[in-house]
């Protein structure tokens, strides 16, 4: 079973959709997690932070279901700009403070 | 607002060749990874670098490679005798503290020929 898993896409929706990619993670012991944004041939970046109590910042909401050891990223009113790929992240809470990726879902927004 | 910077951006080599890949962390950075990118693959997780020692390290970093941080400001990462299957992307990161956001550099892309 991956670590990470994630469902690939591509997920094609038009401007001003929303949209929601899932996550599932194995290792019940994942401390932390995390959305980042990974434009082609680009480094991942940053989106946002998950918290258990699910947390909003603009158009995007994150939620973390750690029972079902589910996460979830709702992109509200899709912009073009928007299309990348979204990686799924956590990270146990262990001395090297590593990270483990899902292979990423990728979004394309058209007008 | 700073950022992680890493040359080359492109590296070929020979396979069988040493290459060594260089970051700069951002400058109040106590935490250095390195993680590396297959083309069509996930990221993954290489190493990790904490007061001068390696703190965790994956299985794909084996004796081939090795890490160091020779002055204040870079961060470089050592393939030995690249291999064909080392063509990847590699990514550099640091961290504030161990819980911090890990901020990424732009990668170097390493093609073995």
């Amino acid at each position: 079973r991956k670590e990470v898993e994630q469902d690939p896409g591509p997920f094609n929706v038009p401007e001003g959709a929303t949209v929601a990619f899932n996550c599932t993670y194995s290792n019940s012991a994942s401390q932390s997690f995390f959305w980042y944004r990974q434009d082609c041939r680009k480094e991942p970046k940053l989106l946002m932070s998950v918290y258990s109590s699910g947390n909003e910042d603009g158009r995007f909401t994150a939620q973390l279901n750690r029972a079902s050891q589910y996460i979830s990223l709702l992109i509200r009113d899709s912009k073009l700009s928007d299309s990348a790929t979204y990686l799924c992240v956590v990270k146990l809470n262990n001395a090297g403070n590593m990270l483990t990726f899902g292979g990423g879902t990728r979004l394309m927004v058209k007008p | 607002e700073p950022e992680v910077t890493q040359t080359p951006s492109h590296q070929v080599t020979q396979m069988g060749q040493e290459v060594i890949l260089r970051c700069v962390p951002i400058s109040n950075h106590l935490y250095f990874y390195w993680y590396r990118q297959i083309l069509g693959q996930k990221v993954e997780f290489l190493v990790s670098f904490y007061n001068n020692e390696i703190s965790e390290k994956s299985e794909i970093f084996d004796d081939q490679f090795s890490v160091e941080r020779p002055d204040g400001s870079n961060f470089t990462l050592k393939i030995r005798s690249t291999k064909l299957e080392d063509s990847a992307m590699y990514f550099c990161a640091s961290s504030r503290g161990l819980a911090g956001v890990k901020f990424f550099g732009p990668g170097t892309r390493l093609t073995v020929l």
